[in-house]
């Protein structure tokens, strides 16, 4: 079973700032597998990132994914106020057919 | 537009059976690469996918929680129903359904793959465990 790990689990940046959330697997991931999203207290997750770097409908240009293999970047160029919430990886591993999440990231205001 | 929203018991007993129900609308779960899933987070903490179900009735669970899950169809309904057996205070925890579709996937570097994330999500069901 592939674990994620995410890094660092929490991140104290001011608006403005530029945001380099880290999630690593405990083996090789495809990267058309690997997704991002993001949870703000309160409220469902929201899909941010599919495919390791490809924005869902409707997420700003801010948001960037980047990586392969075991090593996965989700980059916020510019700190929005509404941008502070817990971002999650996660994957699909197909065999057997599984999704898993990492432990999250939470950004919050420095 | 589709939407989901879960519903069930907020409070069960340890050893009690809970079942969920997800109620979604926008999109059929007789659609071929159609599937709906759930997955559950205990407060403060991390998420966890326990299911999904797929239009062709195809399902798949977390190995660590297998035995005690079972997920079925209604699609003349456009419901989705878990259960969990035998429940657990550590079982205490916000439970969402989520629709997911193979045919929302992309094309890349000339190979093309199917969607295997979840969007949209329900506003989550929180079911506590107590005694």
């Amino acid at each position: 079973e592939i674990v994620l790990t995410q890094s660092p689990g929490t991140l104290s940046l001011s608006p403005g700032e530029r945001a380099t959330l880290s999630c690593r697997a405990s083996q090789s991931v495809s990267s058309s597998y690997l997704a991002w999203y993001q949870q703000k207290p309160g409220q469902a997750p929201r899909l941010l990132i599919y495919g390791a770097s490809s924005r869902a409908t409707g997420i700003p240009d801010r948001f960037s994914g980047s990586g392969s293999g075991t090593d996965f970047t989700l980059t916020i160029s510019r700190l929005e106020p509404e941008d502070f919430a817990v971002y999650y990886c996660q994957q699909y591993g197909s065999s057997p057919p599984t999704w898993t999440f990492g432990q999250g990231t939470k950004v919050e205001i420095k | 537009q589709i939407t989901l929203k879960e519903s069930g018991p907020t409070l069960v007993k340890p050893t009690q059976t809970l079942t969920l129900t997800c109620t979604f609308s926008g999109f059929s779960l007789s659609t071929s690469g159609v599937g709906v899933g759930w997955i559950r987070q205990p407060p403060g903490k991390a998420l966890e996918w326990l299911a999904l179900i797929y239009w062709n009735d195809d399902k798949r669970y977390s190995p660590s929680l297998k035995s005690r899950l079972t997920i079925t169809k209604d699609t003349s309904k456009n419901q989705v129903v878990l259960t969990m057996t035998n429940m657990d205070p550590v079982d205490t925890a916000t439970y969402y359904c989520a629709h997911h579709d193979q045919n929302l996937g992309y094309c890349s570097g000339g190979s093309c793959y199917p969607g295997n994330w979840f969007d949209p999500w329900g506003q989550g069901t929180l079911v506590t465990v107590s005694s």
